[in-house]
């Protein structure tokens, strides 16, 4: 069963409007991690966030905003007065800190989410 | 700089022939993953190591073999039994189940 649901699969937003990305985990246990990813079109993902399962409060850096939600089991990504170079693939990722060996430390990906940013 | 590299950027396989990737980081983590990413897809795991001399099955492993003798290095061998695997191989640490971080990334092609 998919764990983490990006339904969006592409967003298209010219520079300088918002664009909100939506992520929905679904997981069994209490204590799990929530991440973030950039992936720019050389390829590489960049980290962006991490959020822990018992840390409820939302998170601002510079143009980048993340709203956790556990009642809807949602992490949401919101870029503000978006730009040029936030043109990538952003993928949410969930790891169960499990102590069994077949979850610890694994990242379930979501599909991402293609942004593109026009002038 | 601490970081993690991928050689080769760009890696072209004839059919039948075993090739390996490299990666090694210098982050001083002792877990390290190996990802596969075909166009317009997520990321799938294929092996992952927690610590030196120990690594499991992700959740693609036919056809791939690693090995884990260092810390530093996790190569991952594409071997002819891979029946399919032109696509963007991805290779991340971690310092236990935190945020991984990844390298650049390998794309390998099959002539």
């Amino acid at each position: 069963a998919q764990k983490v649901t990006q339904a969006q699969t592409e967003i298209s937003v010219v520079e300088k409007e918002d664009v909100t990305l939506d992520c929905v985990y679904e997981t069994r246990d209490t204590t799990y991690y929530l991440f973030w990813y950039k992936q720019p079109p050389s390829g590489e993902l960049v980290f962006l966030i991490r959020r822990n399962s018992f840390d409820e409060q939302n998170e601002i850096s510079g143009r980048y905003s993340w709203n956790f939600q556990k009642s809807t089991s949602s992490f949401n990504f919101t870029i503000t007065a978006s730009q040029v170079v936030d043109s990538a693939v952003y993928f949410c990722a969930l790891s169960e800190a499990g102590m069994t060996t077949d979850s610890w430390g694994k990242l379930q990906f979501g599909a991402g989410t293609q942004v593109v940013v026009t002038p | 700089d601490g970081g993690i590299t991928q050689s080769p950027k760009y890696l072209f396989r004839k059919e039948g022939q075993n090739v390996t990737l490299s990666c090694e980081q210098n982050l001083n983590h002792d877990a390290m993953y190996w990802y596969r990413q075909d166009p317009g897809q997520g990321l799938r795991l294929i092996y992952y190591s927690q610590i030196v001399n120990d690594f499991q099955k992700g959740d693609i492993a036919e056809g791939y073999s690693v090995s884990r003798e260092k810390k530093e290095s996790f190569p991952l061998t594409v071997t002819s039994a891979q029946k399919n695997p032109t696509a963007f191989y991805l290779c991340a640490s971690s310092i236990a189940q935190l945020e991984q971080f990844f390298g650049p990334g390998t794309r390998l092609t099959v002539l």
